[in-house]
């Protein structure tokens, strides 16, 4: 059974990184797509990004300018770094696994089905 | 269209069934999932592609889709039902991932 492990510092100052490790344990490191996803108080779910064991990432357009994810198939880890926090970022951070897919003829799949337990971050 | 519309809310008597709706361009192109969320807990996947269900997740939970439009019903509602569901796919671009506002199913 696959599970997510993630990790990071929880309390960050105006202007500082955050930085968040997620390691995958169980499953294959390949064919999915490692997603970050983050959930501010008491509001829905914000897909930051994502990226494959290729390290081809997308992210969401409106944090392009401060965020990267990598990853490391060596270690089965997968990384988020947000630069230039502030309040507006304090929020409950997921790591997840991803399913993208076409769906012959003409459709695609896509959904997140392994889910980390979240990492609150406090920006203040 | 990068955007999910769902209902904020909606309520069901406890045995009956209720239909929470998804609504966006991309759903012409993409197959919607469902996450259901409750209070403290990551979300956790119900439903995924036409009408798959994770192991463990109960059949009284389905989907159906037409056109833009994307549904979870649920068949004979119980009280652990009552969560926060949210719906998902990527964009019509391909490159990121959507999801709606979610909605909250209180059940009484």
């Amino acid at each position: 059974q696959v599970q997510l492990q993630q990790w990071g510092a929880g309390l960050l100052k105006p202007s500082e990184t955050l930085s968040l490790t997620c390691a995958v344990y169980g499953g294959s490191f390949s064919t999915y797509y490692w997603t970050w996803i983050r959930q501010t108080p008491g509001k829905g779910l914000e897909w930051i990004g994502d990226i494959n064991d290729s390290g081809s990432s997308n992210i969401n357009p409106s944090l392009t300018s401060r965020v990267t994810i990598s990853v490391d198939t060596s270690k089965n880890q997968f990384s988020l770094k947000m630069t230039s926090v502030t309040a507006a970022d304090t929020a409950v951070y997921y790591c997840s696994r991803g399913v993208w897919q076409r769906v012959p003829p003409l459709s695609f799949t896509s959904y997140m089905d392994v889910w980390g337990k979240g990492t609150t971050v406090t920006v203040s | 269209s990068s955007e999910l519309t769902q209902d904020p809310a909606v309520s069901v008597a406890l045995g009956q069934t209720v239909r929470i709706t998804c609504q966006g361009d991309s759903l012409g192109k993409y197959f919607a999932s469902w996450y259901q969320q409750k209070p403290g807990q990551a979300p956790i996947l119900v439903l995924y592609h036409k009408n798959f269900r994770p192991s463990g997740i109960p059949d009284r939970i389905s989907a159906s889709s037409s056109g833009n439009t994307a549904s979870l019903t649920v068949t004979g509602v119980r009280a652990e039902d009552e969560a926060v569901y949210y719906c998902s796919s990527r964009d019509s671009s391909d490159n990121h991932v959507i999801f709606g506002g979610g909605t909250r199913l209180t059940v009484l």
